[in-house]
């Protein structure tokens, strides 16, 4: 079975700035996708990015990228140019391609940026 | 094209009431997914479902949990005899088919049910 797990409960930056979560995850697949989604005081789970697991390019969507690493298994997300609105829970997910289509999510990082 | 609907948004129940989570994908999506989420926790996998089919209900409870999706009409998630401990937030997500073929699930707002 697969799982995840982000290391960091918490974290904080001040605005404007850059900051990074990490995400690991443990599979025995070689061929998956991997998430970040957002989950603001809402609760409306948003997709911030995705990256599949066969291309060694890494994703990026305007002010978010993402660092994967696929031997290490590694998948963190950068936020650069930090803003209030990026205040919110992000959860990494795993997704096994061509499976039970079930999304396998980390306990979360609670980013807060500071004015 | 609205996203996927979810109601209601806030359910109370007492303990030993039904509870009943609506949802509907959005138009044109074939597939559902239900997703639990604890207090502090990450989302949980519940069941996946296409019209008239249960796919993979490996998450569910075992006892008092059970999901549909009829041919017409949203996917409900049924709750029967609540615990306390169901008390946490209910997730639908949709896609238009497998979300593994490079389509996303898309989520609802969630239910927040609680169980007194």
């Amino acid at each position: 079975a697969q799982t995840v797990t982000q290391s960091q409960p918490e974290m904080s930056v001040q605005e404007a700035e850059t900051v990074t979560l990490s995400c690991t995850y443990d599979t025995s697949e070689s061929n998956y996708y991997l998430f970040w989604y957002k989950q603001p005081p809402s609760r409306q789970m948003i997709l911030v990015i995705r990256q599949e697991a066969y291309k060694q390019q890494n994703a990026t969507e305007n002010r978010f990228s993402v660092n994967f690493q696929k031997a290490a298994k590694s998948f963190s997300l950068k936020i650069s140019d930090s803003q209030l609105g990026d205040t919110a829970m992000y959860f990494c997910a795993f997704l096994k391609q061509g499976g039970s289509e079930k999304l396998v999510f980390g306990k979360g990082t609670k980013l807060t940026v500071n004015p | 094209n609205a996203g996927v609907m979810q109601n209601p948004r806030h359910l109370v129940r007492r303990r030993g009431q039904e509870a009943r989570l609506r949802c509907s994908p959005m138009k044109g999506h074939s597939h559902v997914y239900w997703y639990r989420q604890l207090p502090e926790e990450g989302l949980k996998f519940m069941v996946y479902l296409q019209k008239e089919n249960i796919i993979d209900e490996s998450g569910m409870p075992k006892e008092r949990f059970s999901a549909e999706f009829p041919k017409e009409g949203p996917s409900i998630l049924r709750i029967q005899q609540v615990v306390r401990g169901d008390s946490a937030a209910y997730f639908c997500a949709s896609s238009p088919w497998l979300a593994g073929l490079n389509n996303e699930q898309f989520f609802g707002p969630g239910t927040r049910l609680t169980v007194l």
